[in-house]
């Protein structure tokens, strides 16, 4: 079964303090590994796709990275703004036809 | 541009009653999508549409029915509320074709059916 687990539930930081949020996937035939950005009240915001190991993706304070079994969103000094949920899914092949499978996400706290 | 649009944004039902949920895009994206979010649930897939004139189910698609007017527009209708559905449901939209799956939401309708 397509799964995707999203570690930790939620983590809480000092502004500037840098880390990293994990996803790790469980898919027959990864044709992609996105991740999303969900502030409270709003929808899910696209940030990065990642396609296959190695892969690579920046965007201001975010990088991510991927590996056969999971993929990292590494946050670099961050600020209050980079308050938000982040989710990971990944785009498998369920009954003949290409999905997305959501991970629970994380709910990243920076305080100032 | 407005991207994926829903309405309405907040709606109250009482059980048994029924209602449809409005989605549009103006990508001219060939696929669009129904989600619900709830508590610790994560975000799971009630019915989608590959491309104009075609519906499929989801993983969580019994009491619910859908609906693609045309290519901008597909609809999530509830016949008969009950309390489970009591939700966020958000829409959303992707071109469909190539290699670009990432998907682009709508801003969701919170839905209480007491």
């Amino acid at each position: 079964e397509d799964q995707v687990t999203q570690s930790p539930e939620a983590l809480r930081l000092q502004e500037g303090e840098s880390s990293s949020l994990n996803c790790s996937y469980t898919v027959s035939g990864l044709r992609g590994l996105f991740w999303y950005r969900q502030d409270p009240g709003k929808g899910p915001e696209f940030l990065f796709t990642l396609y296959s190991a190695g892969e690579e993706k920046e965007k201001e304070r975010l990088k991510a990275t991927l590996t056969k079994k999971e993929s990292f969103l590494h946050i670099t000094a961050p600020k209050p703004e980079d308050s938000a949920t982040y989710l990971c899914a990944v785009q498998a092949l369920i009954q003949g036809a290409q999905k997305l499978v959501f991970g629970q996400g994380t709910r990243l706290t920076i305080n100032p | 541009n407005a991207g994926v649009t829903q309405t309405p944004k907040f709606q109250v039902l009482k059980t048994g009653q029924s209602m449809t949920l409005q989605c549009a895009q103006d990508m001219n994206h060939n696929s669009m999508y129904w989600y619900r979010q709830d508590p610790g649930m994560g975000l799971r897939l009630i019915y989608y549409s590959a491309s104009e004139g075609t519906t499929d189910k989801g993983e969580v698609p019994n009491g619910y029915n859908v609906s693609r007017l045309n290519k901008r527009e597909f609809s999530l209708r509830l016949e008969s509320a009950a309390p489970s559905q009591t939700s966020v449901y958000f829409c959303a939209s992707r071109f469909g074709t190539g290699s670009s799956y990432e998907q682009y939401f709508g801003p969701g309708t919170r839905l209480t059916v007491t």
